[in-house]
């Protein structure tokens, strides 16, 4: 049974940083073909990609946030970790991760929202 | 980056209604889309991939089409259960990217 669990700060300031972690199980981020999405859903608004780890640690991320994302990953304790740095109020979101198998982004995680506040 | 594109972008139907709804892509990405149904407050759950394969456990009802710039997904009889938004997403290439959604309304 395949499922993942997003946790992390509920609330930052602004120019803080964002770090969320995905702790997964049913599957290994060893496996050739798998890997973990990050994605994010402001209030209202729709779904936005943000980055990618390979099995191989190949790593990927959104054009417009790629200075400041970074992903990886811990295939000891199946965690993946993002972090955002220099947080803004339009930063605030539901953030999913979400596993990827041959193209298919086929289990998702419950998701953690974040708020941005002073 | 790949843009995709949703339309419409809400539509109200009617329990036992066909409904179909379009997702375009900027360049042609095969048959590489993949189709999300998300319900308020819950992550979203995947529907369909590779533009036209039903994933196990999803209603015969659901079905998808297409290949190179357009798809559609279409909803043979609307259930009470399926009014929700919709999502296609590419995974052709990196960044994966997100349609705006479709929202399905009850009329």
């Amino acid at each position: 049974q395949v499922t993942l669990r997003e946790s992390g700060p509920a609330l930052l300031k602004p120019t803080e940083t964002l770090t969320l972690t995905c702790s997964f199980s049913g599957f290994s981020l060893n496996t050739s073909g798998v890997s973990v999405n990050w994605i994010r859903q402001p209030p209202g608004k729709a779904l936005e990609w943000l980055a990618r780890i390979d099995w191989d640690d190949t790593k990927y991320y959104d054009t417009s946030l790629e200075t400041r994302l970074a992903i990886s990953k811990d295939t000891s304790k199946n965690q993946v970790v993002l972090t955002l740095t220099n947080i803004y109020p339009v930063d605030a979101a539901t953030y999913y991760c979400a596993r990827e198998m041959a193209t298919i982004v086929d289990f998702w995680g419950q998701g953690t929202m974040v708020t941005v506040s002073s | 980056d790949i843009q995709m594109t949703q339309s419409p972008s809400s539509l109200s139907a009617s329990v036992g209604d066909r409904v179909t709804m379009t997702c375009r892509a900027s360049h042609s990405i095969n048959k590489y889309l993949n189709w999300y149904q998300q319900k308020s407050g819950k992550a979203p759950k995947l529907l369909i991939f590779f533009a036209s394969s039903l994933r196990s456990g999803v209603a015969s009802r659901f079905s998808g089409s297409g290949s190179g710039t357009e798809f559609t997904l279409t909803i043979s009889s609307l259930q009470p259960e399926d009014f929700a938004t919709y999502y296609c997403q590419q995974s052709y290439t990196t960044p994966r990217t997100f349609g705006q959604g479709t929202r399905v309304e009850i009329k």
